[in-house]
C-alpha cells in the first residue's frame, strides 16, 4: 500500500531564515505530487504540483519554490521566510491516471510558524 | 465568485443521528469531479468520497453518501449513524476539466458529534 511522509511535523523559524520541507511517497511510481498551504481556519490553497522529476508547476506566485529531485520526493523551499509564510503545509500524491477521479491522498502535514 | 461554497461553518449532531453537510459549486465545465475530505484535529486530510459529474448514481462509501443534485449544483455529504470519531472539519473540493490537476477547496464545515 502507498504511504506518504512529511517532515518535520512542526517548525518554528525566524523571519528571513531559509526553509526546506520534505515529502516522500512509498509504494507507487511516477506519482503526481502536490504542495498545499492551509491558513488557520481556511481551506487549502494549491502552491505547486509536479507530474514528473524536474517538472514543477506553480499555482501562486510567492516566496516559495518547489523541486522534485527524485520520482517520489518533493521539496518545498524558501530562501527567506516571511511572516505570511506561516501555516499548515500539506503534501499530497495521486496516481495521475484516473482523469477527473484522480484522488489526492495527503500526508500528515507540517505546521510552520514564522516569528 | 467562489467555486466551492460551504455555508455551514459549524454543525452539531447527536451520536447515532444522521447529518448533512452542504456544498454548492460553480463551474461551466461539462465534466467535473467532486470530492469530500475529513480533517481531524491532527491535521491530516482524509479522502472520504468521490462523485463524477456524469455518474448516474449518488456515490456511497460505508456511512458516507453524497446527495448529488446536478441541476442545483450541490453535492451534500450525508453521514449516517454519527460517531464521536466523526467530529472533524469537512471539506468539499472540485476538479474541473479545464483545471488540470488542481483541486479547489471550500472553506470547510466543523462538525461536532455529541453524546
Amino acid at each position: 500500500s502507498q504511504t506518504i511522509h512529511q517532515w518535520p511535523a512542526t517548525l518554528v523559524q525566524p523571519v528571513g531564515s531559509p526553509l526546506s520541507l520534505e515529502c516522500t511517497v512509498e509504494g507507487t511510481s511516477n506519482p503526481n505530487l502536490y504542495w498545499y498551504r492551509q491558513a488557520a481556519g481556511r481551506g487549502l490553497q494549491l502552491l505547486f504540483y509536479s507530474v514528473g522529476i524536474g517538472q514543477i508547476s506553480s499555482e501562486v506566485p510567492q516566496n516559495l519554490s518547489a523541486s522534485r529531485p527524485q520520482d517520489r520526493q518533493f521539496i518545498l523551499s524558501s530562501k527567506k521566510l516571511l511572516l505570511s509564510d506561516s501555516g499548515f503545509y500539506l503534501c499530497a500524491w495521486s496516481s495521475g491516471r484516473l482523469g477527473l477521479a484522480d484522488t489526492q491522498y495527503f500526508g500528515p502535514g507540517t505546521r510552520l510558524t514564522v516569528l | 465568485a467562489q467555486k466551492i461554497t460551504q455555508t455551514q461553518p459549524g454543525m452539531f449532531v447527536q451520536e447515532k443521528e444522521a447529518v448533512t453537510l452542504d456544498c454548492t459549486y460553480d463551474t461551466s465545465d461539462p465534466s467535473y469531479g467532486l470530492f469530500w475530505y475529513k480533517q481531524p484535529s491532527s491535521g491530516e486530510m482524509i479522502f472520504l468520497i468521490y462523485q463524477g459529474s456524469y455518474d448516474q448514481q449518488n456515490a456511497t462509501e460505508g456511512r458516507y453518501s453524497l446527495n448529488f443534485q446536478k441541476a442545483r449544483k450541490s453535492a451534500n455529504l450525508v453521514i449516517s449513524a454519527s460517531q464521536l470519531g466523526d467530529s472533524a472539519m469537512y471539506f468539499c473540493a472540485m476538479r474541473e476539466t479545464g483545471g488540470g490537476n488542481k483541486l479547489t477547496f471550500g472553506t470547510g464545515t466543523q462538525l461536532k458529534v455529541e453524546l
